[in-house]
């Protein structure tokens, strides 16, 4: 099946702590995104890549880094420079600028 | 900078009662305006992409519509897994980047 794989669903840490969620796909897609989505708000851009090698900041980008060593993944790290880091992260991908395919998201809880 | 808005925040429906959701958008230049499905806790579900005024698309109960200022996601005839978030997003002329509103919770009760 091909898709979009993000672990862990649920992840829980301390305050100080960088954390680096995953994201994995298996669609042969060129771009990938990463989101932040806060309760009843829309969602918004963190990071997003287009080729490998190469990434822009997004809205929000403060607080967060990126990596795009291999076209199938897209790693976020969640540093302690991010003021309010309790959020649903969620990563997608696509194919140039076609529609966006998300994966199941990652709770991050920082307490 | 791109805007969306969508109306109403939260709609509540009894099952077989047709309802509409809007989406409002300002942007330079459309390249695609996309409606998305969320469940609680899941990630979005792509439904529908829409490139040009007039255009429309349908898939099962669910009518997409679009003008220059604002997409309809008309529900006819909703049934209650029909329940979901509903996102509407923008892609504008700068590039790849997606402009999301903030959703409408649909609530159908049988």
């Amino acid at each position: 099946d091909g898709g979009i794989t993000q672990s862990p669903k649920y992840l829980f840490r301390k305050e100080g702590q960088n954390v680096t969620l995953s994201c994995e796909q298996n669609l042969n897609h060129d771009a990938m995104y990463w989101y932040r989505q806060d309760p009843g708000q829309g969602l918004r851009l963190i990071y997003y890549s287009q080729i490998v090698n190469d990434f822009q900041k997004g809205d929000i980008a403060e607080g967060y880094s990126v990596s795009r060593e291999k076209k199938e993944s897209f790693p976020l790290t969640v540093t302690s420079a991010q003021k309010n880091p309790t959020a649903f992260y969620l990563c997608a991908s696509s194919e140039n600028t076609y529609e966006q395919y998300f994966g199941p998201g990652t709770r991050l809880t920082v307490t | 900078e791109d805007q969306v808005t969508q109306s109403p925040e939260a709609l509540r429906l009894q099952e077989g009662e047709s309802s509409s959701l809007n989406c409002s958008y300002t942007v330079s230049g459309l390249r695609g305006l996309f409606w998305y499905r969320q469940d609680p806790g899941k990630g979005p579900e792509f439904l529908f992409t829409l490139y040009s005024a007039g255009e429309e698309k349908e898939k099962e109960r669910l009518k997409a519509t679009l003008t220059k200022k604002e997409s309809f996601l008309h529900i006819t005839a909703p049934k209650p897994e029909d329940s979901a978030t509903y996102l509407c997003a923008v892609q504008g002329a700068a590039g790849n980047k997606l402009t999301f509103g903030g959703g409408t919770r649909v609530l159908v009760k049988p």
